[in-house]
């Protein structure tokens, strides 16, 4: 099984800022990965699928780099509504797809 | 536009089987190449993939899972199911339904907005 870290765990950030978040893989996932964001009570949202592609609709402060073990998403000028948890999941090795623990972004 | 519903009972007893519904609308479970999933998150933790079927009928199960996971498609009603076998308190969770594309597209792009389903006596 791919094992998926993230770092930070929490990451502190004032709105209009830039905010890096990190995701490992345990072995090469090459650029099957995806990014997703989860607020409150919400189920999550895809915001990055094939490590920097943005789907319809979703906007370009967001953008996602990387491939085999290291992957970056990075989000340019942060607004109020951006403050959730965001998670990396791996579809390169399956079954199982796996995900990171997460990473919480919150307001500085 | 695609949506995902979950529904199923929202209280299970340990020992018991687990069994919630996807209904989907706005596109059809068979067509397009797409798998239907299940995924799990408990309260305060993160998401674990329980398993998913294809457009065509092939069901694939998370390997710590598999033993306790059935996962059906109903076609007729454009649906698809999840049973879990045995539960425990562990089990007890939000399930969400999801669509990934398949075919090496394994993202989630579609989601529905979750059950939360607990296990206690």
């Amino acid at each position: 099984e791919v094992v998926m870290t993230q770092s930070p765990v929490t990451l502190s950030v004032s709105p209009g800022d830039r905010a890096t978040l990190s995701c490992r893989a345990s072995q090469s996932v090459r650029s099957n990965l995806a990014w997703y964001q989860q607020k409150p009570g919400q189920a999550p949202r895809l915001l990055i699928y094939a490590a920097s592609t943005r789907p319809t609709g979703i906007p370009p402060r967001f953008s996602g780099s990387g491939s085999g073990t290291e992957f970056t998403l990075t989000i340019s000028s942060l607004q109020s509504e951006d403050f959730a948890v965001y998670y990396c999941q791996q579809y390169d090795d399956w079954p199982p797809y796996t995900f990171g623990q997460g990473t919480k972004l919150d307001i500085k | 536009q695609l949506q995902l519903q979950e529904s199923g009972p929202g209280l299970v007893k340990p020992s018991e089987t687990l069994s919630l519904t996807c209904t989907v609308s706005g596109g059809s479970i068979t067509s397009g190449g797409f798998h239907w999933d299940w995924i799990r998150q408990p309260p305060g933790k993160g998401l674990e993939w329980i398993g998913s079927i294809s457009h065509s009928g092939i069901s694939y199960y998370n390997p710590s899972l598999k033993s306790r996971v059935v996962i059906l498609m109903e076609t007729s009603k454009n649906q698809f199911s999840l049973k879990l076998t045995s539960v425990i308190a562990a089990d007890t969770a939000v399930y969400y339904c999801a669509r990934d594309w398949g075919k090496g597209f394994n993202w989630f792009d579609s989601w529905g907005q979750g059950a939360l389903v607990t296990v206690s006596s």
